[in-house]
């Protein structure tokens, strides 16, 4: 079945930092791969996507790549603020080119940025 | 456009009770989605409609859950004879329905079964 795994939380970071998150996954078939971001009091809202392999989706400062190779869509931020805090979920959908879109999540994980 | 929409937000219902909730979808939005999250999980797929018709239903949907999408707008989810582990926060999407879309999430309704 397809299924996504997140790296468990709470992370907590000073201002400035590097943010890795790590996301790997399973799918049947090609999956397009997505991350979203739930900010507090807010509904989820996307923040990158990826729909093939090597492709780097980017938004906000924020990147991913989609590596088909090992499986992993691992989010990164390469200076954090304190406006990032939030809960950052991966997602997956097989056949979301070809409009399906049924998306799967990971089970979040809460970032806190520290002035 | 203000986005989509759902209410109510909070619910709070004793068990056995009946809940309905609502969601607004983004004007012109021919999907509109369901999902189910419980704390400290990620949302998990309910059920979706194309316009007014429901083209798939997870087995998450027992049959005391039953969701409509009349005219093609806006949606309602029905839960009957709720049970505590019905408590979950209840998220409504739609999407435009051109190939490879976005989908927009609402606020959701979070469901209490005391």
């Amino acid at each position: 079945g397809n299924s996504v795994t997140q790296m468990e939380g709470p992370v907590t970071l000073s201002e400035e930092a590097f943010l890795t998150i790590n996301c790997t996954y399973t799918a049947t078939g090609y999956p397009s791969l997505f991350w979203y971001v739930q900010y507090p009091g807010e509904g989820l809202q996307l923040l990158l996507k990826a729909t093939k392999a090597d492709d780097k989706g980017s938004n906000k400062g924020f990147e991913a790549t989609y590596r088909k190779e090992t499986t992993s869509f691992h989010l990164e931020k390469g200076s954090v603020q304190v406006s990032d805090s939030a809960v950052y979920f991966c997602a997956l959908s097989v056949g979301w080119v070809q409009g399906a879109q049924k998306l799967v999540f990971g089970q979040g994980t809460r970032l806190t940025i520290n002035p | 456009d203000t986005g989509v929409s759902q209410d109510p937000r909070h619910k709070i219902t004793k068990r056995g009770q009946n809940v309905t909730f609502r969601c607004d979808p983004i004007s012109e939005h021919n999907r509109l989605y369901w999902y189910r999250q419980t704390l400290g999980q990620g949302p998990e797929f309910l059920t979706y409609f194309q316009n007014e018709a429901q083209l798939e239903k997870s087995r998450l949907l027992s049959d005391r859950f039953s969701a409509e999408r009349p005219k093609g707008s806006f949606s309602t989810l029905e839960i009957q004879r709720t049970e505590q582990g019905d408590s979950a926060m209840y998220l409504c999407a739609s999407s435009p329905g051109t190939l490879g879309d976005e989908q927009f999430f609402g606020p959701g309704t979070r469901l209490t079964v005391l």
